[in-house]
């Protein structure tokens, strides 16, 4: 069945640093997003991402964050000057159609120092 | 603000019973109703989704849906000790924004 990939498992950067945090949505998927969750804390969206661009993001997703789609596969979120406060397990999904539901990647596990 | 509600748990039921985890949203005009287990440490598998009243079946998951009343619940069947995790109920509303909105999760745990 095919998946979601996200790598690395596992991130660790120092503050204020930059990090990029890659996805591989389902290939024959059209609508991409990140998500966070911090330890014990629920799942919070980040941003939704359409036909190479935008389509939503939450308040969470300010101007320290970015998405790209740099090729056909590949689905990046970077988060610019790493703050301790976004330590969290950060997820992509996908979906074929915006009312279906979305298929998790496994996550990347990302620690601040 | 659109909420999801759901009882954080331990919810724990004994092997073989049936677990009953139930979810209430407040925007009425939600449409799309999932459910997602989450281990420990790991990402969310989508278990069940249904979008009509009533009840729809998949193997030991039963979701059943009122919108009149706006829950949704998850009943798993024979519960078995693997089904101890947490889960995610999440809500989509159509004609604007298909976010889902989810909530933070019912932990079940099955004891032998």
């Amino acid at each position: 069945e095919p998946e979601v990939t996200q790598t690395p498992s596992h991130q660790v950067t120092q503050m204020g640093q930059e990090v990029i945090l890659r996805c591989v949505p389902i290939s024959n998927h059209l609508y991409f997003y990140w998500y966070r969750q911090i330890l014990g804390q629920k799942v919070e969206f980040l941003v939704s991402f359409y036909n190479n661009e935008i389509s939503e993001k939450s308040e969470i997703f300010d101007d320290q964050f970015s998405v790209e789609r740099p090729d056909g596969s590949n689905f990046t979120l970077k988060i610019r000057s790493t703050k301790l406060e976004d330590s969290a397990m950060y997820f992509c999904a996908s979906n074929g159609q915006p009312n279906q539901p979305q298929h998790f990647g496994d996550g990347t596990r990302l620690s601040i120092l | 603000q659109k909420e999801v509600e759901q009882n954080s748990g331990p919810l724990s039921v004994p092997e073989g019973a049936i677990a009953s985890l139930n979810c209430t949203y407040s925007d009425r005009g939600s449409q799309s109703f999932f459910w997602y287990r989450q281990y420990s440490g790991k990402s969310p598998e989508l278990i069940m989704f249904i979008y009509s009243n009533g009840d729809k079946e998949d193997g030991r998951f039963t979701a059943q849906l009122n919108k009149a009343s706006q829950y949704v619940s998850l009943l798993i069947r024979d519960s078995q000790p693997s089904d101890s995790a947490t889960y995610l109920c999440a809500v989509n509303s159509e004609g604007g924004s298909y976010i889902p909105t989810f909530g933070r999760g019912t932990s079940l745990i099955v004891h032998p």
